[in-house]
């Protein structure tokens, strides 16, 4: 079946750095891959909806300059945290949709586990 | 909006026993209703869906059917393993968007 790795799986650093984080579809193109957060015990909630070759659509709440999404080919999407602060420790999950119609499946990483101290 | 509320949990069932996880939803027009299940530390993983109404999803002995009269989509097993303990997400799509219940924890004991 259709598999999206993210990665990296975990990360600690301090407070102030840059993360990066990929989604990567494996084998199929993905047109749309979308960015969640989710809080411990809590749902998923979308961050952006990030469309190849265009810029990322974000829900209202989430700072587009703090969340940086660039979805430079069909396989890959990256989220960079900016100047990362222990309020921004989260899972963050990934999904890739698996052709361009709104009616295909997503495809969910594996997530990444996001510590600030 | 659209909006999807489940069961709160935690539930814990013995080995064996019958599984219900209510999910209601609200949505305009005709969406697509899936359950996900995600394991400690994993993402998601899609266990079934139903993509109109009546229609049942199955998968691993679970199902779900969707019921436009009632506008649910509850999640049964008839017959829960230590393997099912996981968190059980409900979900729509209407559009584009996929819209998630907060998630239910599910405990099996042996």
């Amino acid at each position: 079946g259709a598999v999206v790795s993210q990665h990296p799986s975990r990360v600690i650093c301090k407070s102030g750095t840059s993360v990066k984080i990929e989604c990567r579809s494996l084998d199929f193109q993905a047109t749309t891959m979308f960015w969640y957060r989710q809080f411990p015990k809590q749902s998923l909630m979308l961050m952006a909806t990030s469309n190849e070759g265009s810029k990322a659509t974000y829900e209202q709440g989430v700072e587009k300059d703090k969340f940086l999404i660039n979805h430079a080919s069909l396989t890959l999407s990256t989220l960079t945290v900016t100047s990362a602060h222990p309020e921004d420790s989260s899972f963050y999950i990934c999904s890739a949709r698996d052709g361009g119609r709104n009616n295909q499946p997503q495809h969910f990483g594996d997530g990444t586990r996001l510590s600030i101290l | 909006g659209d909006s999807v509320t489940q069961m709160e949990g935690p539930v814990t069932l013995s080995e064996e026993a019958f599984l219900t996880i209510n999910c209601t939803y609200t949505a305009t027009g005709y969406p697509s209703l899936f359950w996900y299940v995600q394991y400690p530390g994993e993402g998601l993983q899609l266990l079934l869906k139903a993509t109109k109404a009546d229609d049942k999803g199955s998968n691993k002995g679970f199902e779900a059917t969707y019921r436009k009269e009632t506008t649910s989509f509850h999640l049964e097993k008839g017959s829960v393993q230590v393997s099912d303990s996981a968190v059980y997400f409900c979900a729509l799509r209407g559009n584009e968007k996929l819209t998630f219940g907060t998630g239910t924890r599910l405990t099996i004991i042996p």
